[in-house]
């Protein structure tokens, strides 16, 4: 069965420091990743997302990702973080079934907090 | 402005009482999702929709309901059989293989 795993439920960074939040699947194929954030009380937010190419892409907010294939990681990274970053983000993977069922997988999420 | 709405932003549920979320897109998605987020758990899926007057069970269906009769609407119906109703409810649309939510439901019991 697929399984997203996000090993780190909360990140504490001073602002202004880089950030790298890890995820990792498990997933026969190349599958369809994506990058959510969520602010408290609120939706979720896409990032950015990666479908094939290019193995870093880059995302909204100044966020990038890089798809490594041999250690099955999409981790999300960022050169300089805000205090507005805080927030809890979610890595997600995608697959698409038989009849056009597309169906996305969520990891649990990291919580990040940004100190000033 | 395209977009996903979900109303109300918090709904309060009596003891044997039904409910019912509501969820409604504009962006011409044929495809709208259900899902459940509790906390340290992710989201889980409730139902999807891949098109008008057709619908399927997600991961966690038992105990809700729903309905698409337009292409523009999803509703979901917390039922009396879901005995721990209490969660952040997200309603989602998709576009090829993205999908896209709304700003959620607060659902409390009282």
């Amino acid at each position: 069965a697929q399984s997203v795993t996000q090993p780190d439920i909360h990140i504490t960074v001073s602002e202004g420091a880089s950030l790298e939040l890890r995820c990792n699947y498990s997933y026969g194929a190349t599958p369809y990743l994506f990058w959510y954030v969520q602010s408290p009380g609120q939706g979720l937010q896409l990032l950015l997302k990666y479908f094939s190419g290019d193995t870093l892409v880059q995302g909204i907010k100044g966020f990038e990702a890089e798809f490594k294939r041999s250690q099955s990681s999409f981790n999300l990274r960022k050169p300089s973080v805000h205090w507005s970053d805080a927030a809890e983000y979610f890595c997600a993977v995608g697959r698409r079934f038989s009849g056009g069922y597309n169906k996305l997988i969520f990891g649990a999420g990291t919580r990040l907090a940004v100190h000033p | 402005d395209g977009g996903i709405t979900q109303s109300p932003k918090y709904l309060f549920r009596k003891e044997g009482q039904n409910v019912t979320l509501s969820c409604e897109q504009n962006l011409n998605h044929d495809a709208m999702y259900w899902y459940r987020q509790d906390p340290g758990q992710g989201l889980r899926l409730i139902y999807y929709s891949q098109i008008v007057n057709d619908f399927q069970k997600g991961d966690i269906a038992e105990g809700y309901s729903v309905s698409r009769e337009k292409k523009e609407s999803f509703p979901l119906t917390v039922t009396s059989a879901q005995k721990n109703p209490t969660a952040f409810y997200l309603c989602a649309s998709r576009d090829l293989e993205t999908q896209y939510f709304g700003p959620g439901t607060r659902l409390l019991v009282l």
